[in-house]
């Protein structure tokens, strides 16, 4: 089993809103990423989790608000989101360390800010 | 964050043609990853590769692991339709995973 569910699949929200995207992977990988995409640019990094902790953090605003409670499940809390927030968001996994093996996505949550 | 260089940034080829896009970065990674994304979906793993100057294929790709660790390229042989796509090569290391600006592929039938 390779696969990697993110819920939902699209969301639209109102600028005051409070919403999460949920991520899920049974594989036992211990580091699972949140990347951003907008249309035709690459996955961007967002955050990465190694074994549950916040290792890296791309300086990306505090109205996203990741968390990870435990190793099969990564949350991506959303507050006061501005429009240009909305894109395609991507959860990934791998086995984490110095040498990481195959990465995983899900297929995405289209996120809308209206 | 590294940067990773990737090229060309689109193809147009005829079916049946061969194919060969390329990655490069100023720093080394212990993994290359190579995915293709549809629109509106996530990128789907094609190859990974994991020791320099590593060949492996998987059916009609083929990819390599650069020898100094900071490229590697992806060819794709007797091209189809349904290659269709964006490829987009990825670096890793230390839990730390970098996107190239991907190559759009068309194949005309």
């Amino acid at each position: 089993d390779t696969e990697v569910t993110q819920t939902p699949k699209h969301l639209v929200m109102g600028m005051t809103n409070k919403k999460s995207l949920k991520c899920e992977q049974h594989m036992g990988h211990r580091a699972m990423y949140w990347y951003k995409q907008k249309a035709k640019k690459p996955p961007e990094l967002m955050f990465v989790y190694s074994y549950e902790k916040l290792s890296i953090n791309e300086s990306v605003p505090s109205r996203f608000s990741p968390e990870c409670p435990n190793s099969s499940l990564l949350n991506l809390h959303l507050h006061a989101l501005q429009p240009e927030d909305s894109a395609l968001y991507l959860c990934a996994s791998t086995t984490a360390g110095g040498w990481n093996t195959e990465a995983f996505f899900g297929q995405g949550t289209r996120l809308t800010v209206v | 964050g590294q940067q990773l260089n990737q090229s060309p940034q689109s193809m147009f080829i005829q079916e049946g043609e061969d194919v060969s896009m390329n990655c490069t970065s100023s720093s080394i990674f212990n993994t290359w990853l190579w995915y293709k994304q549809d629109p509106g979906e996530g990128p789907v793993l094609l190859i990974a590769l994991y020791k320099a100057g590593e060949l492996t294929s998987n059916g009609r790709l083929t990819a390599q692991f650069g020898i100094t660790r900071k490229d590697s390229f992806l060819n794709i042989s007797a091209s189809i339709p349904s290659d269709v796509g964006i490829y987009f090569c990825a670096g890793s290391r230390n839990n730390d995973m970098r996107f190239g600006a991907g190559t759009r592929l068309t194949v005309k039938p």
